[in-house]
């Protein structure tokens, strides 16, 4: 299994809190995602890493925000917690971006009361 | 029309069955297909990635229709722990790119 952890691996918070959620990856890829996933909606791509200090937006960023400041973390911000952003969140890596297959941490699952 | 649609099933299949799974992809400049297993409560694990001549793992088969834009996975001999959802995915083209997640067809191998 590709080394890919997240943390905290469930977190319950309350509306409006600020959220910061983990991805730490030992493979050195260069590409890391943040994915969430709802029933219904399957996984949706929330932001993305393609280097040190370099990120771009996916389907879902409102309400995200994302920093990489070494290739081996990629963290994700929610400044401000809703009741709608309660999902599990996926971290993803991959070593040639959007061509190239992803491998996925073990998911947080978080709730927003 | 939706980027990736897949049947969501579920599929409830006798062990020893052979199953099909389709998929319709709306991109034509997609270049790379995959297929992910994931079980429940757990992380969307890479199953077989697709190519144009298809391939075959074991008891798996996976064909690509570009013509068609069209995917397909085969299981042969189903087992009991060939039950999860398998997600076809297929990259959304362009320089960039990312990966585009169908929402999954869930299958149950019973006894």
């Amino acid at each position: 299994d590709a080394g890919i952890t997240q943390s905290p691996r469930h977190k319950v918070t309350e509306t409006g809190t600020p959220v910061t959620l983990r991805c730490h990856q030992t493979e050195n890829h260069r590409y890391m995602y943040w994915y969430r996933q709802d029933p219904g909606h399957g996984l949706r791509l929330i932001h993305y890493s393609y280097g040190v200090k370099d990120t771009d937006k996916g389907e879902v960023s409102d309400g995200y925000s994302v920093s990489r400041s070494k290739t081996e973390d990629f963290l994700l911000t929610l400044e401000s917690a809703t009741s709608s952003q309660t999902s599990v969140y996926f971290c993803a890596i991959s070593e040639g971006g959007g061509f190239t297959e992803q491998f996925f941490g073990p998911g947080t699952r978080l709730t927003v009361l | 029309r939706k980027e990736v649609e897949q049947d969501p099933g579920p599929f409830n299949v006798p062990e020893g069955a052979t199953v099909a799974f389709n998929c319709t992809y709306s991109n034509s400049a997609s270049q790379s297909f995959f297929w992910y297993r994931q079980d429940c409560r757990k992380e969307p694990k890479l199953l077989m990635s697709v190519y144009s001549s298809g391939n075959e793992d074991g008891r798996f088969t996976a064909q690509l229709n570009r013509a068609s834009q069209y995917i397909s996975l085969l299981i042969r001999d189903s087992k009991l722990s060939d039950s999860a959802t398998y997600l076809c995915v297929v990259n959304s083209g362009g320089s960039q790119g990312n990966l585009i997640f169908g929402k999954g067809t869930k299958l149950s191998v019973k006894p």
